[in-house]
Formats: C-alpha cells, structure tokens, sequence
C-alpha cells in the first residue's frame, strides 16, 4: 500500500519558475527521500531528510518536513527543461529487523521552455 | 563502477512462459530489491534482501521467486507469467538495511501476451 501521495499529480510551468511538490505520508517514519525519473529511465536519488530535520537544501532543490502534518515538499527553484521529469517521495520506516521504503505515485513536472 | 545493472531491457514473454530477469550491482550493497511500476500506481516492492542468502517478501510477491547466492546478484523468476505482470521492473541497492540511498536499475520492460 502507498505511504506517500503526493500533490499535484501533474504540474506544468516555465522555465525560470518554481516548482513544489509536496509528499503526505500516513505513518511516523525513520526518513523521507525524494527521487526522480526521467521517461524511460530508472529513478535517481535526489536528498533524504531525516525525521528530526526540518529543512535540507541541495543546489536548486529544498525539502521541508512537517513530521506533526505528516508532509513533506520539494521546491525546485530556477526550474529548467531538464527538471522535466516525474517525482517520487519515498517514506522509510525502520521496523523490526530491517524496513523498507515505499514509494508514493509521484508529480510529472512539466517544464517548458 | 558500472553500479546497478539489469537485463534484459525489454521481453516479450507467452502467459505460462517462465523467465528470469537479471540484476547485478558492483557497489558491495548490502540490501538489494526489486520493484515494479504500473502506470499511476508508482512503484511497488516485490522482493527484497538485506544479504546473501537472505530474502524476504515485499508488497506484492505473488507469482515471483528471488534467491540472493551472491552479494552482486539477486534475480527476479517469473514462474509462469501471466498478463497481470506485464509492467516495468527496477532493481535497486543500497548500502545497508537503513536504506539512505537506493541505487535503481535501469529497468526491464516486460509485455505477456
């Protein structure tokens, strides 16, 4: 069963604007992470934010966490075409001996010259 | 390091044909996993392993076997397929059980007719 559902599940803009995603998730977790896809590609990791964090940044991309409204949001600033791509949140809960990271369905982001 | 490998890319198989798809990583990972990817339902974890010789089912195992003799390899077998499986199927590893990064596949496209 998905754990992240993320919002919108389509987004369109042009280039030079941003971009946010945002990522609900239903139970307490370990980590999030988000990745992205390019079509026909495999997916590629993009920053993990820890549960006791509430900001990261990487280059163009930041990541809140809300851990009491169980959310999360990606802004991609400066959007460029190359952004354009699919985006997944994937919630990681450490359980028993191991766990495992669940995918949510994803945003395709639009980015149009 | 050619990180994480997977053949074939792309298969066409008969319902009741049996197949195995091939994943292979050179990054020493521990935990290594399979998933598939239906469109609008994101991706969704079939088999996992923290280790050789150790696997455990995923979310959706029904149908597949997975064996883990080796750290680099961990294939996927349909046993006998059926069109409910054709899907997009990613291989993935990450370093240990805690998941901080998982390293994806470029992914096999299989079609049962």
């Amino acid at each position: 069963s998905q754990q992240g559902e993320e919002d919108p599940q389509a987004l369109s803009i042009q280039e030079g604007e941003n971009a946010t995603m945002n990522c609900s998730y239903k139970t307490s977790i370990n980590n999030l992470q988000w990745y992205r896809q390019n079509s026909g590609r495999g997916l590629v990791h993009l920053i993990l934010i820890r549960s006791n964090e509430r900001e990261k940044h990487s280059g163009r991309l930041r990541v809140t966490l809300d851990t009491s409204k169980k959310s999360s949001s990606l802004l991609i600033t400066a959007s460029r075409a190359a952004d354009t791509a699919s985006y997944f949140c994937a919630t990681y809960r450490y359980g028993g001996s191991q766990g495992n990271l669940i995918f949510g369905k994803g945003t395709k982001l639009s980015v149009k010259p | 390091n050619a990180g994480v490998t997977q053949t074939p890319k792309f298969q066409v198989l008969k319902t009741g044909q049996s197949m195995t798809l091939q994943c292979a990583q050179d990054m020493n990972h521990e935990y290594m996993s399979w998933y598939r990817q239906d469109p609008g339902m994101g991706l969704r974890l079939i088999h996992y392993s923290v280790g050789a010789g150790i696997t455990d089912q995923g979310e959706v195992p029904n149908g597949y076997n997975v064996s883990r003799s080796t750290t680099e390899d961990f294939p996927l077998r349909l046993l006998s397929a059926a069109p409910s499986q054709t899907s997009v199927y990613f291989c993935a590893s990450s370093y240990g059980v805690n998941q901080e990064t998982q390293y994806f596949g470029p992914g096999t496209r299989l079609l049962v007719l």
